[in-house]
């Protein structure tokens, strides 16, 4: 159980241009999701959190405008990196917290999406 | 300061020898605390979560955790290649839900 599917696990794209990933819960509802972001050899950076049916609440010095987040159901979550550049290239792993944990269940992550962008 | 705080490594360990990784968090008041490994290129898994204090073992994993020292450690018993990946220590701070990773710690298993 507890299994949390993101797609796509790649993608490469062109400098400008925005991409959308696609966050979720199979066999569980997500009240709250989490998107982080890896960059190679170092940790995971929380970037937001996301609520079924409000507002994404971002870390700071992330910028809300460039990483759109839509959280429109109890089992999907999205995140679409708008006007991207090489620099945003990354790994971006989302997470989900069922509706029936408490606040301290670990979380489940999903197998990741690996950005490029050229 | 960062939150959550361990050592780069990378730690390296014969194979069948025990291999032990610590982390220091900031936070006085967290309450979670959470073992993950992440193989090259891919998410983190969870092998073991720890709320109270002292030790908790799962097979060949030892979770050790002193709010005291703020201080929360993992031990791996018997060793094997296939252990060798990054470990990441996380901490939910405070009550609001949020997971905080560590720079994680890569073990590196001696065949």
């Amino acid at each position: 159980g507890a299994v949390v599917s993101q797609h796509p696990s790649r993608v490469i794209c062109k400098s400008g241009t925005s991409v959308k990933i696609e966050c979720r819960s199979l066999d569980f509802q997500a009240t709250t999701m989490f998107w982080y972001r890896q960059f190679p050899k170092q940790s995971l950076m929380l970037m937001a959190t996301s609520n079924e049916g409000s507002k994404a609440t971002y870390e700071q010095g992330v910028e809300k405008d460039k990483f759109l987040i839509n959280h429109a159901s109890l089992t999907l979550s999205t995140l679409t990196v708008t006007s991207a550049h090489p620099e945003d290239s990354s790994f971006y792993i989302c997470s989900a917290r069922g509706t029936g944990s408490t606040y301290n269940s670990p979380l489940h992550f999903g197998n990741g999406t690996r950005l490029t962008v050229t | 300061q960062k939150e959550v705080e361990q050592n780069s490594g990378p730690l390296s360990v014969p194979e069948g020898a025990i291999a032990s990784l610590n982390c220091t968090y900031s936070d006085r008041v967290s309450q979670s605390f959470f073992w993950y490994r992440q193989y090259s290129g891919k998410s983190p898994e969870l092998i073991m979560s720890i709320y109270s204090n002292g030790d908790k073992e799962d097979g060949r994993f030892t979770a050790q955790l002193n709010k005291a020292s703020q201080y929360v450690s993992l031990l791996i018993r018997d060793s094997q290649p296939s252990d060798s990946a990054t470990y990441l220590c996380a901490v939910i701070p405070d009550s609001s839900y949020k997971l905080i990773f560590g720079s994680g710690t890569r073990l590196l298993v001696r065949p």
